[in-house]
């Protein structure tokens, strides 16, 4: 069965500084996977997801993840933090056999000025 | 705006109450699933439909829990003799047939059972 692992539960860091959330996954097949963000009294929102296209995959709001498959690891980094930034973010695999997307325990990013 | 429109925002009961939930969804989108979030955990499948039918249940879902989505459209959660454990975020998500992989979030229901 899939499953992932976030490594962090809280991250933080300061506003112009770079941002590291890890997540690992477990799959038996090969995955998609996705990192969600939630604001706090808004909906999920997908940031980015990988589908076998491309290992390094681009979202919004200048958000990255890289898919490592020696290292069984999908961490979404961004270059210069953003007060905005602060949130909840989930690392996310697809059941394809379910139709359901399983999500990891999240890790919440503080940005500080 | 994700366009998916859950009701109410907070609520509120007594242990042993019944409680109902509503999703308003994206009208082209046909699957619906709900989930349920608690505290310091990421969301949790519950259950889904395409169009009116109800394709999967979580074993999360005991038999005091059940679903709707009459004509396909809105869909509706019901709880029965809540139990201070059923306190949660349940949220609504819409998919697109035939990949599900982009899901538009409601903001859901907090429910809280005292």
């Amino acid at each position: 069965a899939q499953s992932v692992t976030q490594l962090d539960s809280h991250v933080s860091v300061s506003e112009g500084t770079p941002v590291l959330l890890r997540c690992n996954y477990s799959s038996s097949y090969s995955p998609s996977l996705f990192w969600y963000v939630q604001h706090p009294n808004k909906g999920l929102q997908l940031l980015l997801k990988y589908t076998s296209a491309a290992t390094l995959v681009k979202g919004i709001n200048g958000f990255e993840a890289e898919f490592k498959k020696s290292e069984t690891s999908f961490h979404l980094t961004k270059p210069s933090a953003h007060m905005s930034d602060a949130a909840e973010y989930f690392c996310v695999v697809s059941d394809s056999n379910t139709d359901k997307l399983i999500f990891g325990t999240g890790t919440r990013l503080q940005v500080f000025p | 705006d994700t366009g998916v429109s859950q009701n109410p925002r907070h609520k509120i009961t007594k242990r042993g109450q019944n409680v109902t939930f509503r999703c308003d969804p994206i009208s082209e989108h046909n699957r619906l699933y709900w989930y349920r979030q608690t505290l310091g955990q990421g969301p949790e499948f519950l259950t889904y439909f395409q169009n009116e039918a109800q394709l999967e249940k979580s074993r999360l879902l005991s038999d005091r829990f059940s679903a709707e989505r009459p004509k396909g459209s809105f869909s509706t959660l019901e709880i029965q003799r809540t139990e201070q454990g059923d306190s949660a975020m349940y949220l609504c998500a819409m998919g697109a047939d035939p990949t599900n992989e982009k899901l538009f979030f409601g903001s859901g229901t907090q429910l809280s059972v005292l």
